[in-house]
């Protein structure tokens, strides 16, 4: 079946420094690729997502590239902040499956 | 406008207690979704409606009943429930419950505490 692997966290960072969050997946067939961001207290947001091989998907200086190759879909920021603190979820849907996602990695931004 | 809105945003209830959540929007979207999200976890589905009927249940306790009244609209019917069903409750909708390119929109979720 469909399934996802994020890296686990937390992730401790200063502000202004690089993220990856690495994500990599199984499924059959093409899948679509997401990121959702969850702030403390809050629901998920859609971050970006990426329906085909080699799409990038781009949001709020956050980026993600659709590796069909390596079955990758690694989230990158050049420069964080302290709002970018947050949990993170890589997700996939294939066909007509439900929504699978990762076990999340936490994010911590410190100034 | 990608909002999904639910009501209440807090919920304390005892075991004994009947309550509902509600779940909202004018997206236009066809389906709609219940999940569970305990704490440090992702979410869980639970139920799926398409078009106003129900299309994934899986497999919820009875004590959680959902309901869709209409295309904007979806309820979560709660009784007898347990502590451990304590929890944050997300609502979600899509265009449509099936292809693989179909976006899922959460609400801010309810934040449910069973005493």
């Amino acid at each position: 079946g469909n399934s996802v692997t994020q890296m686990e966290g937390p992730v401790t960072l200063s502000e202004e420094a690089f993220l990856t969050i690495n994500c990599t997946y199984t499924a059959t067939g093409y899948p679509s690729l997401f990121w959702y961001v969850q702030y403390p207290g809050e629901g998920l947001q859609l971050l970006l997502k990426a329906t085909k091989a080699d799409d990038k998907g781009s949001n709020k200086g956050f980026e993600a590239t659709y590796r069909k190759e390596t079955t990758s879909f690694h989230l990158e920021k050049g420069s964080v902040q302290v709002s970018d603190s947050a949990v993170y979820f890589c997700a996939l849907r294939g066909g007509n499956t439900p929504l699978v996602f990762g076990k999340g990695t936490r994010l911590s931004v410190i100034a | 406008d990608t909002e999904v809105t639910q009501t209440p945003k807090h919920l304390v209830m005892g075991m004994t207690n009947k309550k509902s959540l509600k779940c909202e929007q004018h997206m236009g979207h066809r389906a709609m979704y219940w999940y569970k999200q305990k704490a440090k976890k992702p979410p869980e589905l639970m139920f799926v409606y398409s078009y106003e009927k129900l299309s994934i249940n899986e497999s919820v306790p009875s004590r959680f009943s959902p309901e869709c009244p209409n295309s904007s609209l979806l309820n979560l019917h709660l009784h007898a429930l347990q502590p451990e069903d304590s929890a944050l409750y997300l609502c979600a909708s899509s265009k449509l419950a099936g292809g693989n390119t179909d976006t899922q929109y959460f609400g801010p979720g309810t934040r449910l505490t069973v005493l």
